[in-house]
């Protein structure tokens, strides 16, 4: 089992449409969460964290639920501009040493 | 403005040619590390850097080798044992308590033929 699964997609919503992704982790002492946008050709830029009570920015939330561990990320009223591709990146620290692992992404396209 | 810089962003080389990627930050970041990210795939981790002078590597090291003799630059060379070499780079930097929080250069795209 991959250490963390996302659906690849595409996810092809039309405008204002609400749009949630999730993913899976496999490692049960994963410590915090987070998600990355990548745009076409880009470099990943971290669009935000995910908290244990879930947290909201703007249009988008955020939430964890670590007893079935997986992250999930809701876009509501989608922009032409959130198409991209989705990273979550999940890490586990210990003493001295952190590990970051990067999922494989979930390709979202907004339609007009 | 502080940031993460990569050159050049295009590099074409011929198989059996070793190459070496730049890789500059001016964020004062202790951690570096080194990505490949093939079509479809994730970021594969090839190497990092905590600290100036000591650098670990990562998931697909084999075929790669760097360096860290100055706390800005992480160059990573691409030797010609390295099968299939044709990936688009990203480097990045972090603080080294967060390391989830990196940053990214603009990446340079190889292509070997």
């Amino acid at each position: 089992r991959k250490e963390v699964e996302q659906d690849p997609g595409p996810f092809n919503v039309p405008e204002g449409a609400t749009v949630a992704f999730n993913c899976t982790y496999s490692n049960s002492a994963s410590q915090s969460f987070f998600w990355y946008r990548q745009d076409c050709r880009k470099e990943p830029k971290l669009l935000m964290s995910v908290y244990s009570s879930g947290n909201e920015d703007g249009r988008f939330t955020a939430q964890l639920n670590r007893a079935s561990q997986y992250i999930s990320l809701l876009i509501r009223d989608s922009k032409l501009s959130d198409s991209a591709t989705y990273l979550c990146v999940v890490n586990i620290a210990g003493r001295g040493y952190q590990k970051v692992t990067f999922g494989t992404g979930t390709k979202l396209q907004v339609i007009p | 403005d502080g940031g993460i810089t990569q050159s050049p962003k295009y590099l074409f080389r011929k198989e059996g040619q070793n190459v070496t990627l730049s890789c500059e930050q001016n964020l004062n970041h202790d951690a570096m590390y080194w990505y490949r990210q093939d079509p479809g795939q994730g970021l594969r981790l090839i190497y990092y850097s905590q600290i100036v002078n000591d650098f670990q590597k990562g998931d697909i090291a084999e075929g790669y080798s760097v360096s860290r003799e100055k706390k800005e630059s992480f160059p990573l060379t691409v030797t010609s044992a390295q099968k299939n070499p044709t990936a688009f780079y990203l480097c990045a930097s972090s603080t080294r308590d967060s390391a989830y929080e990196q940053y990214f250069g603009p990446g340079t795209r190889l292509t070997v033929t």
